[in-house]
């Protein structure tokens, strides 16, 4: 199986701040590959796959990019509800596998 | 608005057989795969498997003997079934649509676009 790493597990920042979250996979993937936004008692939100394509009604502040086995998650200018749990998940082998996520925490 | 909602017994004895449905609004089961995915306490996201409207199936290697999953479409539901369960298999168990994002000579490329909210499912005596 493809093993994802996923860094920070978490992070602080402030409404504002720009923050960037890694994923790196054991092999190539190409750019099979999705963001996710999560936060308890809700149900995961995509947010962008193929790497760096922003699902609809996602707001522009996020961005992906990357190929291959490192991507990039860059929120620019956060906002309140934007503090979750974020994972990345690799859809180019089966089984799919996720990151172990990153806390987005406030400051 | 698609609308997937898991339901199940949240206490398993082990041994037993952990059954849970995800029943599915705002858009029917056919032409799509439905997936199964869960986040044992602590731990990382576990893909479980898919399951087509047709009932094909195909799971992940590491449950494949003690998975099924099933589908109903006249209620819209699809459903899991793990057998012999031990405390390893405590977690929230999530039901997804999978979304096909291309597909070549190398493959057919899925990601996750609807997510139940998820429910856990705690084995223990």
């Amino acid at each position: 199986d493809i093993q994802m790493t996923q860094s920070p597990s978490t992070l602080s920042a402030s409404v504002g701040d720009r923050v960037t979250i890694t994923c790196r996979a054991s092999q190539g993937i190409g750019s099979w590959l999705a963001w996710y936004q999560h936060k308890p008692g809700e149900a995961p939100k995509l947010l962008i796959y193929q790497a760096s394509t922003l699902e609809s009604d996602v707001p522009s502040r996020f961005s992906g990019s990357g190929s291959a086995t490192e991507f990039t998650l860059t929120i620019n200018s956060l906002q309140p509800d934007d503090f979750a749990t974020y994972f990345c998940q690799q859809y180019h082998s089966q089984p799919d596998t996720f990151g172990q996520g990153t806390k987005l925490d406030i400051k | 608005q698609v609308q997937l909602q898991e339901s199940g017994p949240g206490l398993v004895k082990p041994s037993e057989t952990l059954s849970l449905t995800c029943s599915v609004s705002g858009v029917y089961l056919s032409s799509y795969y439905w997936t199964w995915i869960r986040q044992p306490p602590g731990k990382g996201l576990e893909y479980i498997g898919y399951i087509y409207y047709t009932g094909s199936t195909k799971y992940n290697p590491s449950l494949k003997s003690r998975v099924s999953m099933s589908v109903d479409t006249s209620k819209n539901q699809f459903s899991l079934t793990v057998n012999s369960v031990t405390a390893a298999d405590t977690a929230v168990y999530y039901c997804a649509r999978r979304r096909l994002n291309y597909y070549d000579d190398s493959g057919y490329y899925y990601y996750f676009d609807y997510w139940g909210q998820g429910t856990l499912v705690t084995v223990s005596s």
